[in-house]
């Protein structure tokens, strides 16, 4: 059971755009502006894509967005593409040091 | 840009100690804005914070693993390690070495090493 909840997964047509959710605790996601999200594609690394809740870093397009409110999270994806077919997980700063993620949404373009 | 390397074996027993190593280049694993740390991702399965460690040596570990787990820094070599008692086949992932800053606390890695795959069966 992971700390933070996403849906298990999401589809969309090329050009829509979809919003993914991650849900935690005054624990991790309530308490901290330190969200983070990755991409992973099939057999890669995971990339961040988002950091600090809604920034990216350089070389990530602007078509991922994120924000948060209260104990949930959020990152959309604009102008859904191919390329974006992967799994995206979300993270949390947790206190003491650690980090708790998401179990992760598979994201699939119609 | 940092490149990070996990080694160690692809094959441990139950009940026995699963050890790994990072070798970090492109950087120094002493660097003041550092936190190294390990993530693990079961087959299928989604990503689990293990632990981190900062430059200077002090350590964080999941709640959940802190029993079993330790992680240490080798500044001469340049490499940090992971070791993690009792295995189970519930520890069988790929486990990665990642880095990020730390300012003002460790919570994003934009360096990841390319996993190693760690099975636990007898």
């Amino acid at each position: 059971q992971s700390a933070l909840t996403q849906p298990a997964s999401m589809s969309g047509s090329p050009g829509q755009s979809i919003t993914i959710s991650c849900t935690g605790t005054r624990d991790n996601i309530g308490s901290y502006n330190f969200v983070s999200w990755y991409q992973q594609h099939p057999g890669k690394v995971p990339k961040v894509i988002i950091y600090e809740v809604n920034k990216r870093p350089s070389g990530v397009s602007d078509r991922f967005s994120g924000s948060s409110f209260g104990d949930t999270a959020s990152l959309t994806i604009s102008g859904l593409q191919a390329e974006d077919e992967a799994d995206y997980y979300c993270s949390s700063y947790a206190g003491s040091s650690t980090v708790v993620f998401g179990g992760g949404t598979k994201v699939t373009v119609l | 840009q940092l490149q990070m390397q996990e080694s160690g074996p692809g094959l441990v027993k139950p009940s026995e100690t699963l050890s790994l190593t990072c070798t970090v280049s492109g950087g120094s694993i002493a660097n003041r804005n550092y936190f190294w740390a390990w993530i693990r991702q079961p087959p299928g399965k989604g990503l689990e914070w293990i632990g981190g460690i900062y430059y200077f040596g002090r350590t964080y570990y999941s709640p959940s693993l802190k029993s079993r787990l330790d992680i240490s820094l080798d500044t001469s070599k340049n490499q940090f390690s992971l070791n993690l008692e009792f295995v189970t086949a519930a520890d069988t992932a790929v486990y990665y070495c990642v880095n990020g800053d730390w300012d003002p606390v460790p919570h994003y890695f934009d360096s990841w090493g390319q996993g190693t795959l760690v099975t636990v069966s007898s």
